[in-house]
């Protein structure tokens, strides 16, 4: 299992940025997805789910009507669009594997290198 | 929204046991997890559904979970268990615990 995220860097306070998650070494079609962020020195925080069809997804209220998580199962790829970014979303994003396809109630059993977002202010 | 309580930190003595405890309210009926996380590193799942390891992690490592406190306990605990532990339940939302920094002496 190995996942690869991407698209991470420095934006100002209420620009947009898109993660990507590539997936390899599983049925990535038949898993959820989540996105989970850690701030420097902080705790870890989860963002947002989604189910293996795509559609069932869940987000954090930190990040309700700003973020949009989406995946293309023919590129076994999932995205998070973040918009309206806060210099609280400023933090290192994982993706991560849940060991069934609901997105619910789960855990999460293989986890990206994560990709660092900074929003300046 | 339902919250999950770690100790800062836990020291333990090389070869020793080390019990990091995850608080909450009636924690017992919900499914616990635990991360670990090394530093500069992603986390690492080491115990889910309370007691259960996956394939590639010790035997020193095990669980509990009953009324409002859960465990993550080391036996033997070496240089290389040194990270941070995150205990993990889902409620309406997945929720982390603080972290607890495990330092072995």
């Amino acid at each position: 299992v190995q996942l690869l995220e991407s698209g991470g860097g420095l934006v100002q306070r209420g620009g947009s940025l898109r993660l990507s998650c590539a997936a390899s070494g599983f049925a990535f079609s038949s898993y959820a997805i989540s996105w989970v962020r850690q701030a420097s020195a902080k705790g870890l925080e989860w963002v947002s789910v989604l189910s293996d069809s795509g559609a069932g997804t869940k987000y954090a209220e930190s990040v309700k009507g700003r973020f949009t998580i989406s995946r293309d199962n023919s590129k076994n790829t999932v995205y998070l669009q973040m918009n309206s970014l806060r210099a609280e979303d400023t933090a290192v994003y994982y993706c991560a594997k849940e060991p069934s396809g609901s997105g619910a109630y789960n855990w999460f059993d293989s986890w990206g290198q994560g990709t660092l977002v900074t929003v300046s202010s | 929204s339902y919250e999950l309580t770690q100790p800062l930190s836990v020291s333990v003595a090389l070869g020793q046991t080390a019990r990091i405890t995850c608080g909450g309210n009636n924690i017992g009926s919900k499914n616990v997890h635990w991360y670990q996380q090394r530093p500069g590193q992603a986390p690492v799942l080491v115990i889910y559904r309370d007691i259960n390891r996956p394939s590639g992690i010790p035997e020193r490592f095990s669980g509990s979970n009953s009324g409002n406190t859960a465990t993550l306990t080391i036996n033997r605990a070496q240089a290389g268990d040194e990270a941070d532990y995150y205990c993990q339940v889902w409620d309406t939302s997945a929720v982390f615990g603080g972290g607890t920094k495990l330092t072995v002496l």
